[in-house]
């Protein structure tokens, strides 16, 4: 089945503890992405991804960290996590980062710091 | 910058009653643009997508239309059921400085009643 698949759904931490968010699909897209999810903004990118090695700022990069080492997986790092990154997150993909290509989500992880 | 401004929610219909949720964006290119819907507990869902002026999305009775001269991408549907409950997205995607970036809207929850 092809998905995207996010890990953990759900963590409580505490401020300051380094966290990684992992996310891996099985669609052999070239285009990932991060974004958070907040009550009356919708979704913001974070990073995104449009291929192995190649990573950019979206609009709400500060305090998170990203890699593609592989085209298939794509972490979120929460190097010192802080309560305003308290969110839901979620990883998208897409087969290529082009303006048509809708993307595929993930289930999201819902991320409370403390 | 670009940007996606929605109707704000809720919006509660009677099931069978006639649907618009109101979309219009700003943008310095010339974006694509899609609806999704997110379900209770899950992410972000394709409804449907239109590429270019004057075309129509259509998906499960949701219809859009791209319309360039009122920047606008109104989400419609003629009766909707309990199982459309959901907050829907607009979103658009058009080429940034490192690549392509999607900005969604601030979603509209929708409740159908029995």
């Amino acid at each position: 089945e092809a998905q995207v698949t996010q890990n953990p759904r759900y963590l409580i931490t505490v401020t300051g503890k380094k966290l990684t968010v992992t996310c891996s699909q099985n669609m052999n897209h070239e285009y990932m992405s991060w974004y958070r999810q907040d009550p009356g903004l919708g979704l913001r990118q974070i990073y995104y991804s449009m291929n192995v090695e190649v990573t950019d700022k979206g609009d709400v990069p500060e305090g998170y960290k990203v890699s593609r080492k592989e085209k298939r997986n794509f972490p979120l790092i929460l190097e010192s996590p802080s309560p305003n990154q308290t969110s839901l997150y979620f990883c998208a993909s897409s087969l290529e980062g082009g303006r048509n290509q809708p993307q595929h989500f993930g289930d999201g992880t819902r991320l409370s710091i403390l | 910058g670009d940007s996606v401004t929605q109707m704000e929610g809720p919006v509660t219909l009677s099931e069978e009653a006639f649907l618009t949720i109101n979309c219009t964006y700003t943008a310095t290119g010339y974006p694509s643009l899609f609806w999704y819907v997110q379900y209770p507990g899950e992410g972000l869902q394709l409804l449907l997508k239109a590429t270019k002026a004057d075309d129509k999305g259509s998906n499960k009775g949701f219809e859009a239309t791209y319309r360039k001269e009122t920047t606008s991408f109104h989400l419609e549907k003629g009766s909707v059921q309990v199982s459309d409950s959901a907050v829907y997205f607009c979103a658009l995607s058009d080429r940034g400085t490192g690549g392509f970036k999607t900005i969604f809207g601030a979603g509209t929850r929708l409740f159908v009643k029995a």
